[in-house]
């Protein structure tokens, strides 16, 4: 099982600034790994897949990048409303199609 | 516009089986896509269950695998999630979506595994 580990746990970030999470998986991916956004009381929401295409309706301040085992997702400039938990799942290896842990961006 | 809907019991007993089911509307189960099952136990992440291919090949979590079964109903468009002997260990929200790494899940329903 592929294991994904995603850091920091907690990211504090004033808005406007540049959020950078990571997502590290224990053996190569290579490109097929996602990036989900979730709110409370809300299903996760797909933000980028194939490691950097964004989905649909998303905003170009989010962007991912990496490939193999090493990802990043960076927030250009965070809005009030892009405060959230982020998970990476990877859909190389399976099963199962592991989920990181999680990072929680959180209003510095 | 691919929309998903899980439905099923809120409160389930101990050592007894949870069943849920998925409506899908817009799109149907024998396209070529994967159609999935994923929970997140109160205040915890998501956790992958398993999922089928419209092929009717299913695959399940290893740490699931000897109480898990998901099936599909391709006259009505759903499909279904099966999980025994369930213990508080299984209380959590499930989603059902479509895979990989897509923007179709359903909005999830809270599972309580209490006597």
């Amino acid at each position: 099982e592929i294991v994904l580990t995603q850091s920091p746990a907690t990211l504090s970030v004033s808005p406007g600034d540049r959020a950078t999470l990571s997502c590290r998986a224990s053996q190569s991916v290579r490109s097929n790994l996602g990036w989900f956004q979730q709110k409370p009381g809300q299903a996760p929401r797909l933000l980028i897949y194939g490691a950097s295409t964004r989905a649909t309706g998303i905003p170009a301040r989010f962007s991912g990048s990496g490939s193999g085992t090493e990802f990043t997702l960076t927030i250009s400039s965070l809005q009030a409303e892009d405060f959230a938990v982020y998970y990476c799942q990877q859909y190389n290896n399976w099963p199962p199609w592991t989920f990181g842990e999680g990072t929680k961006v959180e209003i510095k | 516009q691919v929309q998903l809907q899980e439905s099923g019991p809120g409160l389930v007993k101990p050592s007894e089986t949870l069943s849920l089911t998925c409506s899908v509307s817009g799109h149907s189960l024998t396209g070529p896509y994967y159609w999935g099952w994923i929970r997140q136990p109160p205040g915890k992440g998501l956790e992958w269950i398993g999922n089928f291919h419209h092929s009717g090949n299913t695959n399940y979590s290893p740490s699931l695998k000897n109480r898990v079964t998901i099936s599909r109903d391709l006259s009505k468009n759903t499909f279904s999630l099966k999980l025994s002997s369930v213990t508080a260990a299984d209380t959590a929200v499930y989603y059902c979506a479509r895979e990989p790494a897509t923007g179709y899940w359903g909005q999830g329903i809270q599972v309580t595994v209490s006597s």
